[in-house]
Order: C-alpha cells, then sequence, then structure tokens
C-alpha cells in the first residue's frame, strides 16, 4: 500500500452498536488525525495523536475515543453509535513539528447511524 | 479556538479566474493551508503560506497577511475540472488544523 487505507468504505450502523474505523498508513509519519466532515461544517477534528503512544482531544471528540498502539495504525472507535454520529469520516497524517508538514487524507469512511 | 470564513460558493466561467477569500481569527498561527476536494473524494493538499506575501504554483496561487488574518486562493485559466470545493485551513502553535466550511467553486462552459 500506499499513503493511507481506511476501512470499510461506508457502513450502515444501527444506534447503540460499537463500531471501529481503520486507519492505516505508510509514511511513517508520527502525527495522526481524525475528522469528521458534515455539510455546512466542514472538517472538525475529533482526536489527534502527535506520536505513538499518545493521544489528544480535538474539537468534538465526545462519543469518540482513539488508541495509537504504533507508528502506523490508529482507529476510531464509537463505543455507542448514535444517529448524530452519521458523517463521513477521514484520517490523516503527517510529519509532526517542522514549519511545513502537510497533512495527507484517506479516503473516507461513510457512516450511516439508523 | 480558531473562527475561519470563506463564501459558500462561487461560480466562473471556464478560462476565467476566480479568487477564494479566507478569513480568520485564531488564538494561535503557525501556517495556512489550502485544500482542495472533488465531490465523494479526499482533500489534497494545494498551497502553504506562513510569512506574508504571494506564494505561486502554476495556475493556483496563494496570499497571506497575518497583521489583517486575511488569505485568498487565485486559480488561473480555470478548467472543468477546477469545480470542487476549496478548503482554507489553519494551523495552530501545536501543528493542529482548523478549516473552514469551505467554498464550492462551479465551472461553467
Amino acid at each position: 500500500i500506499a499513503g493511507i487505507t481506511q476501512a470499510p468504505t461506508s457502513q450502515i450502523l444501527a444506534a447503540g452498536r460499537r463500531m471501529t474505523l481503520r486507519c492505516t498508513q505508510d509514511m511513517r509519519h508520527n502525527a495522526m488525525y481524525w475528522y469528521r466532515q458534515d455539510l455546512g461544517l466542514g472538517l472538525r477534528l475529533i482526536h489527534y495523536s502527535n506520536t505513538a503512544g499518545t493521544t489528544g482531544k480535538g474539537e468534538v471528540p465526545d462519543g469518540y475515543s482513539v488508541s495509537r498502539a504504533n507508528t502506523d495504525d490508529f482507529p476510531l472507535t464509537l463505543a455507542s453509535a448514535v444517529p448524530s454520529q452519521t458523517s463521513v469520516y477521514f484520517c490523516a497524517s503527517s510529519i509532526a513539528g517542522g514549519s511545513y508538514n502537510e497533512q495527507f487524507f484517506g479516503p473516507g469512511t461513510r457512516l450511516t447511524v439508523l | 479556538g480558531q473562527n475561519i470564513d470563506q463564501p459558500t460558493e462561487m461560480t466562473a466561467t471556464e478560462g476565467a479566474i476566480v479568487q477564494i477569500n479566507c478569513t480568520y481569527q485564531t488564538s494561535g498561527f503557525n501556517g495556512l493551508f489550502w485544500y482542495q476536494q472533488h465531490a465523494g473524494e479526499a482533500p489534497t493538499f494545494l498551497s502553504y503560506n506562513v510569512l506574508d506575501g504571494l506564494e505561486e504554483k502554476g495556475r493556483f496561487s496563494s496570499f497571506l497577511s497575518r497583521s489583517k488574518g486575511y488569505s485568498y486562493l487565485l486559480l488561473k485559466e480555470l478548467q472543468m475540472k477546477d469545480s470542487a470545493s476549496y478548503l482554507c485551513a489553519v494551523r495552530d502553535g501545536d501543528y493542529k488544523l482548523s478549516f473552514g466550511a469551505g467554498t464550492t467553486v462551479t465551472v461553467r462552459a
């Protein structure tokens, strides 16, 4: 693989169910991010990780959790999904620090919670 | 926190020039990015400004004024494939990005 992959591509989920969105990158980037994108609101940061073993909360963290056991993987878990979590979820990665470090985005996961 | 404003929609004719403005009010500033996002796809990087002035990259240019909290993305010689959303994003001191809601540009023949 090259870049960032996300799985699944799309999912329909019943409210109350647990769901993990997967994200894997092979660029050896130390920083990774999870965003949700909703119409009219743009991309909003859910959680981030500047290096393996550390995570931080973004703008909209409630109802979501993340882990960063290694450099490549950054899964996002919805413990008990609610309809307001219906969105398109993007994972991104970058080199942390420095002055010019663009974020690279995965293809996204379209999640519908009914 | 960050407050980033950009127009919702713009329409232009093939071959023309379009300027997308972005204003921001931030608690910290460590660079401004522009991303392009085609419908149903992931955002892709277009440009980066951290110092005042104009950065030119082919048909796309981006300008920054830190004192005014203002940036613009200039798209020249518009092509149909330029129809997309353009996202303005400000990076804070912790290297996290805050995005505007995006500007949808429609290019007409």
